[in-house]
């Protein structure tokens, strides 16, 4: 399909162990985010990639999390450790360039860490 | 800190009446609005947007309002249709005309409309 992909769409794991979502942006963008949504909350800002350039991961809750974009394309968000506090919705989102480009979502992977 | 609020977890108007969301925010630095549209098991998709700068932004049957004194917006979709039952977010950014759009989301407000 045409849009943002994520997988797994769901995961079920145990506390201390590690985690691995991944996501293929729309063919093209350039610009990468990643999100995560608790239970209650609204969506929350992790890492933006954009490029080459060095990605900004000011929204990173921890040294337990960490991304990479490999070839421009593809992303991996892992999640090392996991604690139960984790779980939640981890969403994708990429733009055509960043900035005010409209980003396109993903369907999100749903994350229970028990 | 929430900075991006909406306060009605839920919302039921009836198929045909007008559907008004509401949002408010505390930052003064955002300058940029959007609302998404979520259905279940899906990602948020764009609705509609407004920039600072106005205080009005219309498209088809949504209309966005901004009272930046307020720090309040609203969405406002005339009429409501059946396949607007969804849960609708809204989301501002600050200062971000280029590189990395950091969206700061509201819980989102669920809309169901009742034929």
């Amino acid at each position: 399909g045409a849009g943002v992909s994520q997988s797994p769409s769901n995961k079920v794991t145990e506390k201390g162990k590690d985690v691995e979502l991944r996501c293929d942006p729309i063919s093209g963008h350039t610009a990468l985010y990643w999100y995560r949504q608790s239970l209650g909350q609204g969506l929350e800002f992790l890492i933006y990639f954009q490029g080459n350039s060095a990605p900004d991961k000011s929204g990173l809750p921890s040294d337990r999390f960490s991304a990479e974009r490999t070839g421009g394309s593809v992303s991996t968000l892992t999640i090392q450790r996991t604690q139960q506090e984790d779980s939640a919705v981890y969403l994708c989102a990429s733009s055509s360039r960043g900035g005010r480009e409209t980003q396109y979502f993903g369907p999100g992977t749903r994350l229970l860490v028990l | 800190d929430q900075q991006v609020k909406q306060n009605s977890p839920s919302l039921s108007v009836q198929e045909g009446r007008i559907s008004i969301l509401n949002c408010d925010y505390t930052n003064s630095m955002f300058d940029y609005f959007l609302w998404y549209k979520k259905y279940p098991a899906e990602g948020p998709t764009f609705l509609i947007s407004i920039s600072s700068i106005k205080d009005k932004n219309e498209d088809g049957r949504f209309t966005v309002f901004l009272n930046k004194s307020a720090k309040h917006l609203s969405l406002h979709i005339v009429p409501s249709q059946p396949g607007d039952s969804a849960v609708y977010f809204c989301a501002a950014s600050a200062g971000q005309m280029q590189g990395a759009q950091k969206l700061v989301f509201g819980q989102g407000t669920r809309l169901t409309i009742n034929p």
